[in-house]
């Protein structure tokens, strides 16, 4: 099967310092990938879609200049949170969906556990 | 607006039969999923239903009703690794996944 990584896994940054997340899709090409982070006992929010070479699509709510996202190749997209703060620190997973298969289903990395101190 | 409706919690004993049922309300219908999440994991992909009726997979299936618009997933012989939520999600017109809150099944011995 599609094979979707994060890196990192875990992270602990300072309040006030930016944090880069890579998602990469390993064995295929994604088009789009999707950025969703999810809070302790609930489940996955949408933050925002990233189309490669396009600017990403955000969801109501989720500021995009605090969360930029870049989507330079068919293989890799990146979240930095930028001047995170302790309320930032979640649980961020991405996904991809592969461009050539004809099922819509979405591939997830194994998620990236952010604390901000 | 758009809604998935499935249980918080279910309880059921190693060895039994469990089914999570999942109702759902989207502008659109692009086929519905479920996925399993252990905790601290991200989810995994279990299911994908996009014509009505029953989806084998070994000791999981997944039932559709789009008429309905409800689904579920069948879980045999349970397993205390089968311990985890279970998430159902709905692709909507516009191809984006609608998720609900989950299911946290708990097995017994």
């Amino acid at each position: 099967g599609a094979v979707v990584s994060q890196h990192p896994s875990r992270v602990i940054c300072k309040s006030g310092t930016s944090v880069k997340i890579e998602c990469r899709s390993l064995d295929f090409q994604a088009t789009t990938m999707f950025w969703y982070r999810q809070f302790p006992k609930q489940s996955l929010m949408l933050m925002a879609t990233s189309n490669e070479g396009s600017k990403a699509t955000y969801e109501q709510g989720v500021e995009k200049d605090k969360f930029l996202i870049n989507h330079a190749s068919l293989t890799l997209s990146t979240l930095t949170v930028t001047s995170a703060h302790p309320e930032d620190s979640s649980f961020y997973i991405c996904s991809a969906r592969d461009t050539n298969e004809g099922v819509n289903e979405q591939y997830f990395g194994p998620g990236t556990r952010l604390t901000v101190t | 607006g758009q809604n998935i409706d499935q249980p918080t919690e279910m309880t059921a004993t190693e060895g039994a039969i469990v089914q999570i049922n999942c109702t759902y309300q989207t502008s659109g219908f692009n086929g519905l999923f479920w996925y399993q999440q252990h905790a601290g994991e991200a989810p995994t992909f279990l299911s994908y239903n996009v014509l009505d009726g029953l989806e084998e997979k070994g000791r999981f299936s997944s039932f559709l009703s789009r008429s309905k618009g409800y689904s579920y997933l069948l879980l045999k012989e349970l397993q205390m690794k089968d311990s985890a939520s279970y998430l159902c999600a709905v692709m909507d017109s516009n191809y984006q996944l609608i998720w609900g809150a989950g299911t946290k099944l708990i097995i017994k011995p």
